[in-house]
């Protein structure tokens, strides 16, 4: 089964609105990923936050971790049409070597 | 650099067949990795490696096959196409395995379109 958990499945705004995503996951994690695709093509790698990170920026794309209710948030400010796109949490357990993805997110900005 | 690169990017198979899914990166990459991505789904990992001369199974390995020669290549194999096996297939690739206090992010390839009639 999938480890991460996508929250909502589809979001739709309007440009300049803030985006919110969530990401809840099962067993204990070593690093969460977040990665973005567009229709059609391969993943593209957002940021990463550790286990003992709690918030994390880049740009536009703000990343909270809590580790304690396992969840993770992908905050995207001032939204832009570019920015129409699936996105996927990715978590990698401690111990192991794989990267389990959710089921993503689906983000429509309107011009 | 190329990235990661994928060929073919479209193919189409009849039930019983095999074919071989390419994946190569020119990064210099430790890890290298396969995923399968269904309609409203998200990626689910078929095989992974560590290095060259090491694989080992992710979560659906059932009907395919890897190996890994070289750092650069890594194929995909399916041994008796069927049509549950429908799907896109994307490799990706690393500096380090996923854990490592190096791993950053994985690259992704463009993907691979594979219909199984």
């Amino acid at each position: 089964s999938q480890q991460g958990e996508e929250d909502p499945q589809a979001l739709s705004i309007q440009e300049g609105e803030n985006a919110t995503m969530n990401c809840s996951y099962k067993t204990s994690i070593n690093n969460l990923q977040w990665y973005r695709q567009n229709s059609g093509r391969g993943l593209v790698h957002l940021i990463l936050i550790r286990s003992n990170e709690r918030e994390k920026h880049s740009g536009r794309l703000r990343v909270t971790l809590d580790t304690s209710k396992k969840s993770s948030s992908l905050l995207i400010t001032a939204s832009r049409a570019a920015d129409t796109a699936s996105y996927f949490c990715a978590t990698v357990n401690t111990g192991g070597f794989k990267t389990i993805f959710g089921a993503g997110t689906r983000l429509f900005v309107k011009a | 650099n190329a990235g990661v690169t994928q060929t073919p990017k479209f193919q189409v198979l009849k039930t019983g067949q095999s074919m071989t899914l390419q994946c190569a990166q020119d990064m210099n990459h430790e890890y290298m990795s396969w995923y399968r991505q269904d309609p409203g789904m998200g990626l689910r990992l078929i095989h992974y490696s560590v290095g060259a001369g090491i694989t080992d199974q992710g979560e659906v390995p059932n009907g395919y096959n890897v190996s890994r020669s070289t750092t650069e290549d890594f194929p995909l194999r399916l041994l008796s196409a069927a049509p549950s096996q429908t799907s896109v297939y994307f490799c990706a690739s690393s500096y380090s395995k996923p854990q490592g206090a190096r791993y950053n992010e994985q690259f992704f390839g463009p993907g691979t379109r594979l219909t199984v009639l």
